[in-house]
């Protein structure tokens, strides 16, 4: 089964624009979550969509935002980048009710300068 | 703020030896508590799982230990081996989202 995609793997944006980042889940994880990776912050969670509907939000501004399709897959836009977006933005899918046992892909490295 | 943390950010380890990795969470509620390890230029990974309801759940080469009265929570891995270096992270399932520690990087020494 092939694992959790992500695209693009880098990102070189400049402060003021948006991006738009794209992911996979595994075939039949319904559930998608992202998260920022950061070396101050750790593992952050951004929101959590499931069957196009997010079920969870973690604490960032609304310029972050995302959506998922009807084939599970998800986006995640952010808008007005700052220098402190720079980070790696991790998706994650999991089995319904196996929340907890998230399976990632390898990150999308988005550079603001 | 509730939070989960680790207590090293670093551990080297002989080849061959049982590493322990720990943990201190601070919130009750949560029902899981899970063991992820990061490899370089990868996503984290899921090594194992344990409901709060338990002390000890066992896997290939793992264990994690759960202390709910000192909220604190262990894994440990038997004949550390070099595929075993990586940031290991602690994560609770809390309010249906996974809270994530700080991580500590295991080293390897030959």
């Amino acid at each position: 089964k092939a694992g959790v995609t992500q695209t693009p793997r880098y990102l070189i944006k400049t402060r003021g624009q948006q991006v738009t980042l794209s992911c996979s889940p595994i075939s039949g994880h319904r559930s998608v979550s992202w998260y920022q990776q950061t070396p101050g912050q750790g593992l952050q969670f951004l929101f959590e969509y499931f069957s196009e509907t997010q079920r969870n939000k973690g604490n960032f501004p609304g310029r972050f935002s995302g959506r998922q399709f009807s084939n599970s897959r998800s986006e995640m836009n952010v808008s007005t980048l700052e220098l402190g977006d720079s980070a790696l933005y991790l998706c994650a899918s999991s089995l319904m009710g196996r929340e907890y046992e998230q399976y990632f892909g390898p990150g999308t490295r988005l550079t603001v300068t | 703020g509730e939070s989960v943390g680790l207590h090293l950010p670093t551990l080297s380890v002989q080849e061959g030896d049982n590493s322990i990795i720990n943990c201190a969470y601070s919130n009750s509620a949560s029902d899981y508590f899970i063991w992820y390890k990061q490899e370089s230029g990868k996503g984290p990974q899921f090594i194992i799982d344990i409901r709060s309801n338990m002390d000890k759940r066992q896997g290939q080469r793992v264990t994690v230990l759960l202390n709910k009265t000192v909220k604190h929570l262990s894994l440990q891995i038997a004949a550390t081996q070099p595929g075993d270096s990586a940031v290991y992270f602690c994560a609770e399932n809390r309010d249906d989202k996974i809270i994530f520690g700080k991580g500590t990087r295991l080293h390897i020494l030959p």
